[in-house]
């Protein structure tokens, strides 16, 4: 079974531009959660989709968003990226609602100058 | 106070040694505990997934669930160093689906 893929896995971006990462879930997975990691901060929740419907939100502002697609596949977007932006984003997915047993791509590294 | 400690490291052991992992939380209302296995520049891999206080052992690795002293453990026997990575704990409640991470422990196993 393919694991979760992620794409792309590093990118350069400038501040003030957007940026969208996809990720595609382990086959029948239906739910998917997006994190930021960074080596002061660890790994932070961002958003949980499930059913296509946005279910958990952690505390990022508005400029990160995010989709979930009929097929539970699922894109993040952050526009107007600031220098601290900078970080490895990860996808997680599992079977059924976030229940903590995830798994995870091998993450988008973003690099803002 | 953060919800979930979690010493960062690193921590530098000889292969061979027994390896003590741990993470202390606040909040006596989480009810699953989990350990992420992290290497360099992958995602976190589940490693250890338990419910109920007490032991949960698989291979050299066994999770340790002291609830009443809100305190997990993940212990490594005979290690080795492809063990070398970064160990995060994850503790998380179902009544919000609330999972809260440790800041992941640095471990480095010299052959």
């Amino acid at each position: 079974k393919a694991g979760v893929t992620q794409t792309p896995r590093y990118l350069i971006k400038t501040r003030g531009q957007q940026v969208t990462l996809s990720c595609s879930p382990i086959s029948g997975h239906r739910s998917v959660s997006w994190y930021q990691q960074t080596p002061g901060q660890g790994l932070q929740f961002l958003f949980e989709y499930f059913s296509e419907t946005q279910r958990n939100k952690g505390n990022f502002p508005g400029r990160f968003s995010g989709r979930q697609f009929s097929n539970s596949r699922s894109e993040m977007n952050v526009s107007t990226l600031e220098l601290g932006d900078s970080a490895l984003y990860l996808c997680a997915s599992s079977p059924q609602r976030y229940t903590g047993e995830l798994f995870f791509g091998e993450g988008s590294r973003l690099t803002v100058l | 106070q953060k919800e979930v400690e979690q010493d960062p490291g690193p921590l530098s052991v000889p292969e061979g040694a027994i390896v003590s992992l741990n993470c202390t939380y606040s909040n006596s209302a989480f009810q699953y505990f989990m350990w992420y296995r992290q290497y360099s520049r992958k995602g976190p891999e589940l490693l250890m997934y338990t419910y109920s206080s007490g032991n949960k052992e698989d291979g050299r690795f066994t999770a340790q669930v002291d609830k009443s002293s809100k305190y997990i453990s993940l212990f490594i026997r005979d290690s080795q160093p492809s063990d070398s990575a970064t160990y995060l704990c994850a503790i998380f409640m179902d009544s919000n689906y609330q999972l809260i991470w440790g800041a992941g422990t640095k471990l480095i196993i010299k052959p």
